[in-house]
């Protein structure tokens, strides 16, 4: 069966620093893979998907980025960040065949000081 | 760019009431998703509906695809407070691989 796991859970960092939250899928190949945001109990706001390895595409412009070394593993990173980057961030993946089901991953909660 | 709309941004009823929200778009759907989410968790899916016109029974959980596929409704018969979630929908478009959210409706099922 397939499984997907994101970390870390949570992440407390001050201004400037960096992220890097990371997320790998296990029993499938060739999935996509998503990055979503999601503040205080609004809707998930898409960030970046990928349809292969080291493809990427964004769909916000912002101070994030995200690498797709393998396969099944999808990497959202930033050099600095800003307060406005906190947030709940989910990962997920799909088939990308067909109907468009995502599983998540159980997300990373960002805080940033 | 298609604009996803959901009513109600945020419900709250007491246990036992009937509820209904929506999903709306002026763009037609080759198929929709509706996902739940739990405070502090990932959305999971509930259903696809790919026919115009196309109804789902879910448990208490009754989902409509519009004919015209460009909305979808989903009714929740006696409410529980395991009911409690933001319900969310994503349609599938010409851009299948990019997956857009509605903005979500917050639902509170009171004791």
């Amino acid at each position: 069966s397939q499984t997907i796991h994101q970390w870390p859970a949570t992440l407390v960092q001050p201004v400037g620093s960096p992220l890097s939250l990371e997320c790998t899928v296990e029993g499938t190949s060739n999935p996509n893979l998503y990055w979503y945001r999601q503040a205080a109990g609004r809707g998930l706001q898409l960030l970046f998907y990928s349809v292969g390895i080291g493809q990427i595409s964004s769909e916000v412009p912002q101070n994030l980025s995200a690498s797709r070394p393998q396969d099944r593993q999808f990497i959202l990173s930033s050099k600095k960040l800003l307060l406005s980057d906190s947030g709940f961030y989910l990962c997920a993946w799909s088939q990308g065949s067909g109907a468009n089901v995502l599983t998540f991953g159980a997300g990373s909660r960002l805080t940033v000081l | 760019t298609q604009l996803l709309e959901q009513s109600p941004q945020f419900l709250s009823i007491q246990e036992g009431e009937n509820l209904t929200v929506y999903c709306n778009s002026s763009s037609v759907f080759s198929s929709l998703q509706w996902y739940r989410q739990e405070p502090g968790e990932g959305p999971v899916l509930l259903v696809t509906v790919v026919t115009g016109g196309e109804v789902k029974k879910l448990k208490r959980l009754t989902f409509q695809f519009g004919d015209a596929r460009k909305d979808s409704s989903l009714h929740i018969t006696a409410a529980q407070t395991g009911d409690t979630g933001l319900y969310l929908c994503a349609p599938e478009t010409t851009s299948y691989d990019k997956v857009i959210f509605g903005p979500g409706t917050s639902l509170s099922v009171i004791p």
